[in-house]
């Protein structure tokens, strides 16, 4: 089952803050999140195991929500580098990752 | 370290054609997947392998898709006879935790399929 992410693209300007969201239909065990710049590979930024915990990497924050079976990445201060599309991935008891269609993301100057 | 090697980078090919994808993980990982990037589907799990088992394959389209990893370094993704549906980006990509539950995936670089 496919992760819905919202919204589909942000436009930024640099400073500004941004949230990216990511929910399921079904009980979730974790909530990876990934970011991908244009013709190169997804990399990972953090994981988010059930427990509702919260996670930070410099900037960037996740929290999730296990009863709401929700993810929200937050970018404070947004910079120039955090342009890109953010994946959320989710996983389901033991089973693979599935990734959500993306949320494209542009900070200008 | 070298990471996660594709390869070819980009491929052409006619409708009917096979096609053959490389990818190389990364020494030490047990898990290895491929994915298949397009903008209307995102990016789509095709398979997933073990300790060079096939564990999860339900996301290869049809029997046109076969995948093999013959030993821990190595595996292929194949299409026979490919359609200009099947044009994408592959990933490959490994962990080195069994699933992907706790362990971060490690993309290769892709290789981009346009069949014609």
């Amino acid at each position: 089952q496919q992760p819905v992410q919202s919204p589909q693209a942000v436009i930024l300007r640099e400073g500004e803050d941004a949230v990216i969201n990511c929910s399921s239909s079904k009980a979730l065990y974790s909530v990876h999140w990934y970011r991908q710049k244009h013709g190169e590979a997804p990399v990972f930024l953090m994981i988010l195991l059930k427990g509702g915990e919260q996670k930070g990497h410099d900037k960037i924050s996740a929290s999730f929500n296990e009863k709401k079976q929700q993810s929200s990445l937050y970018l404070t201060a947004s910079q120039l580098s955090y342009s890109g599309t953010y994946f959320c991935g989710t996983s389901i008891g033991y089973s693979t990752l599935t990734f959500g269609k993306g949320t494209m993301l542009l900070v200008s100057p | 370290d070298a990471g996660v090697i594709q390869s070819p980078r980009h491929e052409v090919t006619e409708m009917g054609q096979e096609v053959t994808l490389r990818c190389k993980p990364i020494s030490g990982h047990n898990s290895l997947f491929w994915y298949r990037q397009t903008m209307m589907r995102g990016l789509e799990l095709l398979i997933y392998f073990n300790n060079n088992v096939p564990i999860d394959d339900s996301g290869m389209p049809e029997d046109r898709f076969s995948a093999k990893m013959p030993n821990a370094s190595f595996s292929t993704l194949k299409i026979q006879p490919s359609e200009p549906r099947d044009s994408a980006v592959y990933f490959c990509a490994s962990s080195p935790t069994s699933g992907s539950l706790t362990g971060e995936l490690f993309f290769g670089e892709g290789s981009r399929l346009t069949v014609l």
